[in-house]
């Protein structure tokens, strides 16, 4: 089946610290990928949808300006989690659409903020 | 985009089969139903996708009925590895990008 890869797994990094995580899709194009952010022993609430070539649509309540997307080619998509501060740790993923309507998810990362 | 509702949490043990049911009332015509396993610090991953009546795979079986306003999600004959929180997701078959709300999640525990 169609792969997503996500990277890194796990950062930990200071308070002010920007952390940029990747979203590859390895093996098909992907015009759309979307972030999500889980907190422990919740469900996953959508943040953003990254559209490749133009501005990224972020969920009400979402920053902009803390979660900056990038989709820059069809299989690849960056969040930017800028002046990262302790209530931003928190277990990141992203999803790229393959065929029949499936998402395929990467293997998410786990950011703590200290 | 049609809400879901599951069950928060189920118990069961090796070998049992096991069914998760979700409800959608709102679902609409073009939408399909999809669901996907979760384990602790991972993405989730497609389990079946369906639009009505049965569908079955190598790992679950769906069962919808003919109003399509709820699902079943059967394992058959779980082990411990199964333990995980399942989703049910509904949305419009044509634009995978409309398939994107999660609700809770049913978090399913498999005793020894």
């Amino acid at each position: 089946g169609a792969v997503v890869s996500q990277h890194p797994s796990r950062v930990i990094c200071k308070s002010g610290t920007s952390v940029k995580i990747e979203c590859r899709s390895l093996d098909f194009q992907a015009t759309t990928m979307f972030w999500y952010r889980q907190f422990p022993k919740q469900s996953l609430m959508l943040m953003a949808t990254s559209n490749e070539g133009s501005k990224a649509t972020y969920e009400q309540g979402v920053e902009k300006d803390k979660f900056l997307i990038n989709h820059a080619s069809l299989t690849l998509s960056t969040l930017t989690v800028a002046s990262a501060h302790p209530e931003d740790s928190s277990f990141y993923i992203c999803s790229a659409g393959g065929t029949n309507e499936k998402l395929f998810f990467g293997s998410g990362t786990q950011l703590s903020v200290l | 985009l049609a809400k879901t509702t599951q069950p928060i949490s189920m118990d069961s043990y090796e070998g049992q089969e096991v069914n998760i049911t979700c409800s959608h009332n709102n679902i609409a015509t073009n939408d399909y139903i999809t669901w996907y396993q979760q384990f602790p610090s991972q993405g989730p991953r497609f389990i079946i996708q369906g639009y009505k009546t049965k569908v079955t795979n190598e790992v679950a079986s769906l069962f919808i009925p003919a109003d399509r306003k709820s699902s079943t999600l059967s394992l058959p004959r779980v082990s411990l590895s199964d333990t995980a929180v399942y989703y049910c997701l509904v949305g419009d078959g044509n634009n995978a990008g409309n398939m994107l709300t999660f609700g809770g999640g049913t978090r399913l525990m498999v005793k020894p």
